[in-house]
């Protein structure tokens, strides 16, 4: 199957401070990707919606001036948590989803750890 | 709203048993559903889906579920279990509207034991 590949794998960085996760579809060009966030022992949350090129699609509740979401080529996608505080503490996951299927297949990359203190 | 809701968030097993995760969706349309696999600190990697084109679906790792419209379910089974399929797994059904986003279910943690 296609590979995403999401960078990094653990973060930790102080309160106050911005951090970028960056997701890249490395055998493919990716239509659309998704950004989750996953609390522990819970299940996935998506956060976002992006397309290549256009602003990315908020889902309810989530604030668009803290987690900014660039989708600058068909293989890269950009989550940014800015003024990062403790209770964002949390797992990440994008998915790059790609074809013309019925559906199209959407993968996932290996998450990235973020733990503010 | 399409939804799942998934049985149980934990099932223990014997290594060498039946292995049964229950997943019940909710679409008024017909839906295209699927299953993950989650290992620890670890993205999703999908086992099966299902798209219409068969109602038994046969995945990786020697699972497959059944889609069964009367009864509104999509359950994952493995004949004998295995103590490397210990991990989270999670039932999805794509939205039909926007985006075609997946919508989870919460979960249900696998325990092998020997």
């Amino acid at each position: 199957g296609a590979v995403v590949s999401q960078h990094p794998s653990r973060v930790i960085c102080k309160s106050g401070t911005s951090v970028k996760i960056e997701c890249r579809s490395l055998d493919f060009q990716a239509t659309t990707m998704f950004w989750y966030r996953q609390f522990p022992k819970q299940s996935l949350m998506l956060m976002a919606t992006s397309n290549e090129g256009s602003k990315a699609t908020y889902e309810q509740g989530v604030e668009k001036d803290k987690f900014l979401i660039n989708h600058a080529s068909l293989t890269l996608s950009t989550l940014t948590v800015t003024s990062a505080h403790p209770e964002d503490s949390s797992f990440y996951i994008c998915s790059a989803r790609y074809g013309t299927g019925s559906p199209p297949e959407a993968f996932f990359g290996q998450g990235t750890r973020l733990t503010v203190v | 709203a399409q939804s799942v809701t998934q049985l149980g968030s934990h099932v223990s097993v014997s290594e060498g048993a039946l292995v049964l995760l229950r997943c019940n969706y909710s679409s008024s349309v017909p839906p295209y559903l699927f299953w993950y696999v989650q290992y620890p600190n670890q993205g999703l990697q999908l086992l099966l889906k299902y798209t219409s084109a068969a109602t038994l679906v046969k995945g990786i790792n020697g699972f497959e579920a059944e889609f069964k419209k009367s009864e509104t379910s999509f359950h994952l089974t493995k004949p004998s279990a295995h103590m490397s399929d210990a991990a989270e797994y999670f039932c999805a059904v794509r939205s039909n509207t926007g985006f075609q986003k997946l919508v989870f279910g919460t979960g249900t943690r696998l325990l092998v034991s020997p």
